[in-house]
């Protein structure tokens, strides 16, 4: 099996609130990403968590924070969005992370996100 | 300048022509070379992972090969249910291991 869920499939915030965005695998992967992707656009690398510890932040704003609590979970919380945050966001998981082989990632069917 | 290129951007086809997708890259040498399948709206799906040059693989209509600077997806006798964007991303040997991402081919297949 080689899913990962996400939820919700869409959510509609306005710029004050806080909403979470979930992730879950359970393939036993060790790394887990959140990507973002606008449309006709590739994913764009926004965190990658190994171990369950951050391993690369990509820059990405302090009102987007990550969580993982457990290796097969992974939260995204959001807070003070932006209407140019409008994205879908996608979840994917490999077994390892920069160990040396190639890692093929998993992604699930994302979370589509509109700010108003 | 990219690292990761794909050609062409758009792809039409009728039913049953058969036709290859490029993907390109700028350095020598990969981890891994990764074909994704991605419809209007939905995750990427996981075609192949391709590691060396002169590696083959191959799923249904589709055969993804791999050279030292190029990797081609074939598809064969394609169906209008092949219709999606086909996204590559590459692992690099040095670096931060991230995937680089090429801008995708939107590949409409006509009945």
């Amino acid at each position: 099996d080689t899913e990962v869920t996400q939820t919700p499939k869409h959510l509609v915030m306005g710029m004050t609130n806080k909403k979470s965005l979930k992730c879950e695998q359970h393939m036993g992967h060790r790394a887990m990403y959140w990507y973002k992707q606008k449309a006709k656009k590739p994913p764009e690398l926004m965190f990658v968590y190994s171990y369950e510890k951050l391993s690369i932040n990509e820059s990405v704003p302090s009102r987007f924070s990550p969580e993982c609590p457990n290796s097969s979970l992974l939260n995204l919380h959001l807070h003070a969005l932006q209407p140019e945050d409008s994205a879908l966001y996608l979840c994917a998981s490999s077994l390892n992370f920069g160990t040396g082989g190639a890692d093929t990632q998993y992604f699930g069917p994302g979370t589509r996100l509109t700010v108003l | 300048e990219d690292q990761v290129t794909q050609s062409p951007e758009a792809l039409r086809l009728q039913e049953g022509e058969s036709s290859s997708l490029n993907c390109s890259y700028t350095v020598s040498g990969l981890r891994g070379l990764f074909w994704y399948r991605q419809d209007p709206g939905k995750g990427p799906e996981f075609l192949f992972t391709l590691y060396s040059a002169g590696e083959e693989k191959e799923k249904e209509r589709l055969k993804a090969t791999l050279t030292k600077k190029e990797s081609f997806l074939h598809i064969t006798a394609p169906k209008p249910e092949d219709s999606a964007t086909y996204l590559c991303a590459v692992q690099f040997p040095e670096g931060s291991y991230i995937p680089t991402f090429g801008r995708g081919t939107s590949l409409i297949v006509h009945p």
